[in-house]
């Protein structure tokens, strides 16, 4: 069974652009979270998504978003970007609400 | 935002010798306790995990201990060898909730 699929791996952005990461989760996988991961602040939860809809969110400000698809697959976005969002950024699938499998993750720098 | 506090930050074990990590948590309704490890340019990878309704779990070299009382578990690798260098991050949650993750620790195991 294939794994947690994210594009692009790697992404370079200036400020104040906006960005979009693409996650696709394992087969049958219905749940899709978000981290960000930086060595200041380790692994934080963006949000989660249960088919198509947004159950659970961390303390990020409105400038990131997402959404999930019919298929399952997630998208999330970053406008106005900043220095500070200069991060690893993973999604994790799960079919039971416990287990989740991260995929490789989107490394993005901002300049 | 509930905390999960881990250490060491960093660990130095020769090849053979046992590599153990502790974590702590706060609230008492999380009820799955993950370790995970994560390689560089990787995403963090699933190692083992632990209900509170049982004191340990053994799966090859790893193993969780966990206590409870003292809202302590731990995490052992015995026999550790250099391809277990890596970052390991405990984790929790309960049920339907989204996880919360320790800071990490970075183990070198020495040839």
């Amino acid at each position: 069974k294939a794994g947690v699929t994210q594009t692009p791996r790697y992404l370079i952005k200036t400020r104040g652009q906006q960005v979009t990461l693409s996650c696709s989760p394992i087969s049958g996988h219905r749940s899709v979270s978000w981290y960000q991961q930086t060595p200041g602040q380790g692994l934080q939860f963006l949000f989660e998504y249960f088919s198509e809809t947004q159950r659970n969110k961390g303390n990020f400000p409105g400038r990131f978003s997402g959404r999930q698809f019919s298929n399952s697959r997630s998208e999330m976005n970053v406008s106005t970007l900043e220095l500070g969002d200069s991060a690893l950024y993973l999604c994790a699938s799960s079919l039971n609400l416990n287990e989740q499998f991260f995929g490789p993750g989107t490394r993005l720098t901002v300049l | 935002q509930q905390q999960v506090k881990q250490s060491p930050q960093s660990l130095i074990v020769q090849k053979g010798g046992i590599s153990i990590i502790n974590c702590a948590y706060e609230n008492t309704a999380f009820d799955y306790f993950p370790w995970y490890q994560q390689f560089p340019g990787k995403g963090p990878a699933l190692l083992i995990a632990i209900r509170p309704d049982v004191s340990e779990k053994k799966e090859g070299r790893f193993t969780i201990s966990f206590n409870k009382s003292a809202k302590q578990f731990s995490l052992h690798i015995m026999d550790s060898q250099p391809g277990d260098s890596a970052t390991y991050f405990c984790a929790t949650n309960n049920y339907g909730q989204n996880f919360v993750f320790g800071p990490g620790t970075r183990l070198s195991v020495l040839p």
